[in-house]
């Protein structure tokens, strides 16, 4: 099946640094890509939806000044935490979906804790 | 009100044993559906998808029932391994919508 890697698996930063996160897929070409955060033992939430040379779109309430995404190729898109606070410790998993398909493949998420 | 809502559980039930889940979705809309399996400190994966005819997959059957837009996950025969949290997941629009899970833990 088709492969998506995050990277770093997990990230711990003091408050007030920014944190990037890496989202590739790696044997098919991603023309969206999502963004999801998971608080503990709730369901994961979808921040924003990502398509490849375009701006992302924002979910209600997500900041997109804080969280910026940028998808610049068709296999990578990144999310950045800016001035990250210990409220945005998550869970961060990313998913990808290649042109015409509707199945989502997630990467392994990258856990973020910030001090 | 939820788009997608679950039992949370916790349920505990003995190897061997059958364990039903229910989920319900508000949004007439969604157009397909699946069951999702996430293990502590992991992504999902696809457990199955969800038709309205029942589908099976070994020993875990799913059922749609659009009237009155209701899922269910069976899982029979129960595993050690299939401890886990079971998530029920509505595609609308290209988009997934999760609920916020079910936890299962099988006892030896």
């Amino acid at each position: 099946g088709a492969v998506v890697s995050q990277h770093p698996s997990w990230v711990i930063c003091k408050s007030g640094t920014s944190v990037k996160i890496e989202c590739r897929s790696l044997d098919f070409q991603a023309t969206t890509m999502f963004w999801y955060r998971q608080f503990p033992k709730q369901s994961l939430m979808l921040m924003a939806t990502s398509n490849e040379g375009s701006k992302a779109t924002y979910e209600q309430g997500v900041e997109k000044d804080k969280f910026l995404i940028n998808h610049a190729s068709l296999t990578l898109s990144t999310l950045t935490v800016t001035s990250a606070h210990p409220e945005d410790s998550s869970f961060y998993i990313c998913s990808a979906r290649g042109g015409g398909a509707d199945t989502q493949y997630f990467g392994p998420g990258t856990r973020l804790t910030v001090l | 009100r939820k788009e997608v809502e679950q039992d949370p559980g916790p349920f505990n039930v003995p190897e061997g044993a059958t364990v039903a889940f229910n989920c319900t979705y508000s949004n007439s809309a969604s157009q397909s559906f699946f069951w999702y399996r996430q293990d502590c400190r992991k992504e999902p994966k696809l457990l199955m998808s969800v038709y309205s005819s029942g589908n099976e997959d070994g020993r875990f059957t799913a059922q749609l029932n659009r009237a009155s837009q209701y899922i269910s996950l069976l899982i029979r025969d129960s595993k050690l391994s299939d401890s886990a949290t079971y998530l029920c997941v509505v595609n609308r629009g290209r988009q997934l919508t999760f609920g916020s899970g079910t936890q299962l833990t099988v006892l030896p």
